[in-house]
């Protein structure tokens, strides 16, 4: 069964457009999610954690346990946000960790 | 650089030889974990260790992978008979619980093909 769902391959938006990357998760019990980035020729690295609660490069994302959703947002998307966005679930209670298959997030000038 | 590293970068076999790679992970994380990446897709979860011990395998994790991590520091992921199907990116990453954060830290990769 598919645990983490990102329902785009690919987003695109102009700069300064407001982007969404959704992502839904199918996990009983108390999992942490996380968004994850890889720019273009770097390493995958978090972004976000939902623990923390906190903005990152002006990116937010809330934990919605009725919807089972993680949704990434920014209100104004910059170039230099064009990336592979990975959502990713992990419940090391269990020693279960799943990604999503990502979202290419494109920000056109 | 003290990031995770991995070696080697690049790996290109022929079918049914046997490779070896290698994870050297941030110094005092005591968690290491092997995904594997094919084209399109997310990492998908291969194995895990706290310490030297191994907690999970995944299903996906057939009898010709074995992983280990003697002493606790760096690990090895080894695949037997490769098979084209084992073409892939193989991600390492590390993470400490001693900071009371579980935020995995991932290496550049190591690209398999098998010819």
């Amino acid at each position: 069964a598919q645990r983490v769902t990102q329902p785009e391959k690919l987003l695109s938006v102009f700069k300064g457009a407001p982007v969404e990357l959704k992502c839904n998760y199918s996990y009983s019990g108390s999992p942490e999610l996380f968004w994850y980035v890889q720019y273009s020729r770097q390493r995958l690295q978090l972004l976000l954690r939902h623990i923390s609660r906190e903005s990152i490069k002006g990116f937010t994302a809330d934990l919605n346990k009725g919807e089972t959703s993680f949704h990434l947002k920014k209100p104004f998307a910059q170039e230099e946000d064009s990336a592979m966005y990975y959502c990713a679930l992990v419940a090391y209670n269990f020693n279960k960790f799943y990604f999503g298959s990502g979202t290419k997030l494109n920000v056109k000038p | 650089d003290t990031g995770v590293s991995q070696d080697p970068r690049h790996k290109i076999t022929k079918r049914g030889q046997n490779v070896t790679f290698r994870c050297d992970p941030i110094s005092e994380h005591n968690r290491l974990y092997w995904y594997r990446q094919t084209l399109g897709q997310g990492p998908e979860f291969l194995t895990y260790f706290q310490n030297e011990a191994q907690l999970e395998k995944s299903r996906l994790l057939s009898d010709r992978f074995s992983a280990e991590r003697p002493k606790g520091s760096f690990s090895t992921l080894e695949i037997q008979r490769t098979e084209q199907g084992d073409s892939a990116m193989y991600l390492c990453a590390s993470s400490s619980t001693g900071t009371g954060s579980d935020t995995q830290y991932f290496g550049p990769g190591t690209r398999l093909t098998v010819l």
